[in-house]
């Protein structure tokens, strides 16, 4: 199994509707991220965790929502989709400052 | 706040040759500094890591990269590329003694050809 599993692989969703990115991980760490990739614009951090009681917001938290269930999980909700947040998405965890991150394989979300 | 320049969108580099990705960081501080590879369709993997000692920090898959604090810059070399290497690569700096995510650059695409 994968250190970091993200689910879906692959969505395609209309404009308006609520979704959810979902993170798990078997690496035991405290902290957990959400990247989005565009081309171009390299990786940009949407939201991340500390532990399971600490979120805190990233560059481009506007239109997304995150929730800490344990230490393993970290889900991404955008609220309601607009096509712009079509990117890849990543979910990424380490085990403490300057600790390399562990990234999942990504989410592809589409909005149309 | 760090922040990461590379400078190179795109490169093409013919099979067996050499290579430098360039990688540019601004900090106050001592920085962690990293290299990471995005193959297609999949996800980021740690090539090599700076934190301190030496300068010169060897990696995975034959990858090198030298910290050079004058310049503010971890360029990441190989010498002689494979068809594999063809990839995007991403530079990332975090803050030593500061508690804050890695801030990543817009990546270099990596092309090898025959």
């Amino acid at each position: 199994d994968a250190d970091v599993t993200q689910t879906p692989r692959n969505r395609i969703t209309k404009t308006g509707k609520r979704i959810m990115l979902e993170c798990s991980q078997t690496k035991g760490h405290d902290r957990m991220y959400w990247y989005r990739q565009d081309p171009g614009l390299g990786l940009r951090l949407i939201y991340y965790s500390f532990d399971v009681k600490d979120i805190n917001k990233g560059e481009i938290s506007d239109g997304y929502s995150v929730s800490r269930q344990a230490q393993a999980k970290f889900s991404l909700s955008l609220e309601s989709a607009i096509p712009n947040q079509t990117a890849l998405y990543f979910c990424a965890t380490s085990a403490g400052q300057g600790a390399p991150y562990t990234f999942g394989s990504g989410t592809r979300l589409t909005v149309v | 706040a760090q922040s990461v320049t590379q400078p190179d969108i795109h490169i093409t580099v013919s099979e067996g040759a050499s290579l430098e990705l360039r990688c540019n960081y601004s900090y106050g501080a001592t920085p962690y500094l990293f290299w990471y590879v995005q193959s297609p369709g999949q996800g980021l993997q740690l090539l090599l890591k700076y934190f301190s000692g030496d300068t010169l920090v060897q990696g995975i898959k034959g990858f090198e990269a030298e910290f050079k604090r004058s310049q503010s810059s971890f360029n990441l070399r190989k010498p002689s590329v494979h068809w594999s290497d063809a990839a995007e690569y991403f530079c990332a700096v975090g803050p030593y003694g500061g508690n804050t995510p890695l801030v990543f650059g817009k990546g270099t695409r990596l092309s090898v050809i025959a």
